[in-house]
């Protein structure tokens, strides 16, 4: 079955530090890819998405790119702020699995000023 | 558009008490998924729906939990009798279904404690 497996966190890192978050998945077919992100004490909240090989989704700074040929989608920032301390999911929509995702079992990044 | 809403935010009930979950999905939205999010389990789906059928239930943990959408805009998830182990945030989430691989939008949770 479809599964996505994502670097364990927690991630620590300093103000203005580059990002880098690793999520590689398992799925036939063409999956959709997400990522998505959780602000503690809330709801998880769609940060971007990419349906097709090589499409580069990007939001708020953040992108990752479907690499169909290493089965990731990586998400990275330029420059962290603190306001970026969450939780992050890499998730993926199956082919045929209609909208039901498949989560990562969530990154924690913390930054520090 | 509101977004996705539930009710409450948190609750805190004793062992072997009812408890009822509630959502409103997004107006328009035909899809709606039950969560549930602990530590030590992490993020999983209990249930979802697509046109107020219930399609896929294998997430549900045991006969103590029950889920209904009696209408396109209504949703509820009930356990009963209700254990210490139930402790954990519940999201509910929609989308549209006609479009595949589309978006789920998340509600806020509820947060639930059972003593």
């Amino acid at each position: 079955g479809d599964s996505v497996t994502q670097m364990e966190g927690p991630v620590t890192l300093s103000e203005e530090a580059f990002l880098t978050i690793n999520c590689t998945y398992t799925a036939t077919g063409y999956p959709s890819l997400f990522w998505y992100v959780q602000y503690p004490g809330e709801g998880l909240q769609l940060l971007l998405k990419a349906t097709k090989a090589d499409d580069k989704g990007s939001n708020k700074g953040f992108e990752a790119t479907y690499r169909k040929e290493t089965t990731s989608f990586h998400l990275e920032k330029g420059s962290v702020q603190v306001s970026d301390s969450a939780v992050y999911f890499c998730a993926l929509s199956g082919d045929n699995a209609g909208n039901m995702l498949t989560f990562g079992g969530g990154t924690r990044l913390m930054v520090k000023p | 558009d509101a977004g996705v809403i539930q009710s409450p935010r948190h609750e805190v009930t004793e062992m072997g008490q009812e408890v009822t979950l509630r959502c409103k999905p997004i107006s328009g939205h035909n899809s709606l998924f039950w969560y549930r999010q602990t530590m030590m389990r992490g993020l999983e789906l209990l249930i979802y729906f697509n046109n107020n059928v219930p399609i896929d239930d294998s997430g549900m943990p045991e006969d103590r939990f029950s889920a209904k959408m009696p209408n396109a805009s209504f949703s509820t998830l009930k356990i009963q009798p209700s254990e210490p182990r139930d402790s954990a945030v519940y999201f509910c989430a929609s989308s549209l279904l006609e479009h595949i691989q589309e978006t789920q939008y998340f509600g806020p949770g509820t947060r639930l404690l059972v003593l």
